[in-house]
């Protein structure tokens, strides 16, 4: 079966700081892999996937995510933190049959 | 995309009494999923919907007590029954099955307290 570990249960950054949310999974077909975001109140967001065309993926609001099989990793990167970028961060596989299987999430805090 | 809505956005009820929860989808979707997110936890699979046929229900999920319907390719319900406090949970669908990637699209949520 699939799986996601995200290290790290909350992130403290700096405002215009480097944000680093870390993603390994475990998969034994190639994966399909996703960042979503989820507002305090709010629903999930997605922030971008991979889907095996380009290893570097790009996402809304300035984030991106590498995917690396040697380390079978799919870290999420954004180099300038923004206050508005405060939220919970959920990393996720797919599984088969259109399901998704979700990480515990990475809470990210901004501080000024 | 496909954006989607739920009814009611929160609600508050009592213990032993049932709650239905709607999912609207503005386009039309292959799959509909419903989670359940205890508070600060992550998302938990209840079931997928299927239309024209039952849905398929997770382990520890169960018909009896989360009946869902999925009556055509954009609507679908979840009826939290005979609730006790420790449902309580935030209650989310989706919608997927659009692109050839499995990703899929949420609704806002349902916000549940039982008291």
């Amino acid at each position: 079966a699939q799986s996601v570990t995200q290290l790290g249960s909350h992130v403290s950054v700096s405002e215009g700081a480097l944000v680093l949310l870390r993603c390994n999974y475990s998969s034994s077909v190639p994966p399909y892999l996703f960042w979503y975001v989820q507002y305090p109140n709010q629903g999930l967001q997605l922030l971008l996937k991979y889907t095996s065309a380009a290893t570097l993926v790009k996402g809304i609001n300035g984030f991106e995510a590498e995917f690396k099989k040697s380390e079978t990793s799919f870290h999420l990167t954004k180099p300038s933190a923004h206050m508005s970028d405060a939220a919970e961060y959920f990393c996720a596989v797919s599984e088969g049959f259109q399901k998704l299987v979700f990480g515990t999430g990475t809470r990210l805090l901004v501080s000024p | 995309s496909a954006v989607i809505s739920q009814k009611p956005s929160r609600d508050i009820c009592q213990r032993g009494t049932s709650l239905t929860i709607q999912c609207q989808v503005d386009s039309q979707v292959t799959m509909m999923f419903w989670y359940r997110q205890q508070p600060g936890q992550s998302l938990t699979l209840i079931a997928t919907a299927n239309q024209g046929s039952e849905a398929t229900y997770e382990s520890g999920f169960v018909i009896d007590k989360f009946p869902i319907s999925r009556p055509n390719l954009t609507f679908s319900t979840l009826t939290v029954s005979n609730m006790s406090p420790e449902d309580s949970s935030i209650y989310l669908c989706s919608g997927g099955g659009t692109s050839g990637y499995n990703e899929q699209f949420f609704g806002p949520g349902t916000r549940l307290t039982v008291l």
